[in-house]
């Protein structure tokens, strides 16, 4: 069964670059990776999603090397509204299974 | 695209009552919904596998008999928390998995969240 493990906490400044890290040893072959942010009080939102390599979308870049037991949820360039939890997701027998996410907090 | 609503968005009852949570996926179909339970300061926790036409799948320590799941279409499920208690007291989640959604990409679209507060 595919596990994520993530830092509990990270901080930032405005304006800065945050990388989001993610391990999950166990990833099977055909699962992909999945990245979801969450505000208080509010269902979780969609970031990214990838399989391999290299993916980005409007919002943030994903990072995935070749043997796929990490992965990293780069954020450019943050604001105070990116502030939310930020969760890695690997899909596990049909559903997912939420680890304990990262707790972000951008500082003026 | 690929909204989904609850209803209702935060809900005061008194103990003992059961109460409702509304699910529905507004612009796709689903065959396949997610209820999820949140404590504050903590992830979400996966209650139950709610598939259009069959009955739910529960996960282990959630019980079936208190958290009444109904997926009667393609477009709603309903959470019904019968005798509710303080302790029911929580942030409901439900997701929707769009038909035709490969397991290995599982993309999941999730709804507001509904604060049940049990007096």
């Amino acid at each position: 069964l595919a596990k994520t493990t993530q830092p509990i906490s990270m901080d930032s400044y405005e304006g800065q670059e945050v990388n989001i890290t993610c391990s999950h040893n166990n990833i099977a072959t055909n699962d992909y990776i999945t990245w979801y942010q969450q505000f208080p009080s509010q269902g979780p939102r969609f970031i990214i999603q990838g399989y391999k390599t290299k993916v980005t979308n409007e919002v943030a870049s994903l990072f995935i090397p070749a043997d796929r037991k990490s992965s990293t949820l780069s954020l450019p360039r943050v604001s105070l509204s990116d502030t939310a939890v930020y969760y890695c997701l690997v899909l596990n027998t049909d559903k997912l299974i939420f680890g304990t996410g990262t707790r972000l907090q951008v500082f003026p | 695209g690929a909204v989904v609503s609850q209803h209702p968005s935060w809900v005061i009852c008194k103990s003992g009552t059961s109460v409702k949570i509304e699910c529905r996926s507004l612009d796709f179909q689903a065959t396949t919904m997610f209820w999820y339970r949140q404590f504050p300061k903590q992830s979400l926790m996966l209650m139950a596998t709610s598939n259009e036409g069959s009955k739910a799948t529960y996960e282990q320590g959630v019980e079936k008999d208190k958290f009444l799941i109904n997926h009667a279409s393609l477009t709603l499920s309903t959470l019904t928390v019968t005798s509710a208690h303080p302790e029911d007291s929580s942030f409901y989640i439900c997701s929707a998995r769009p038909i035709g959604t490969t397991l290995s990409t599982d993309t999941q679209y999730f709804g507001p969240g509904t604060r049940l507060t049990v007096l």
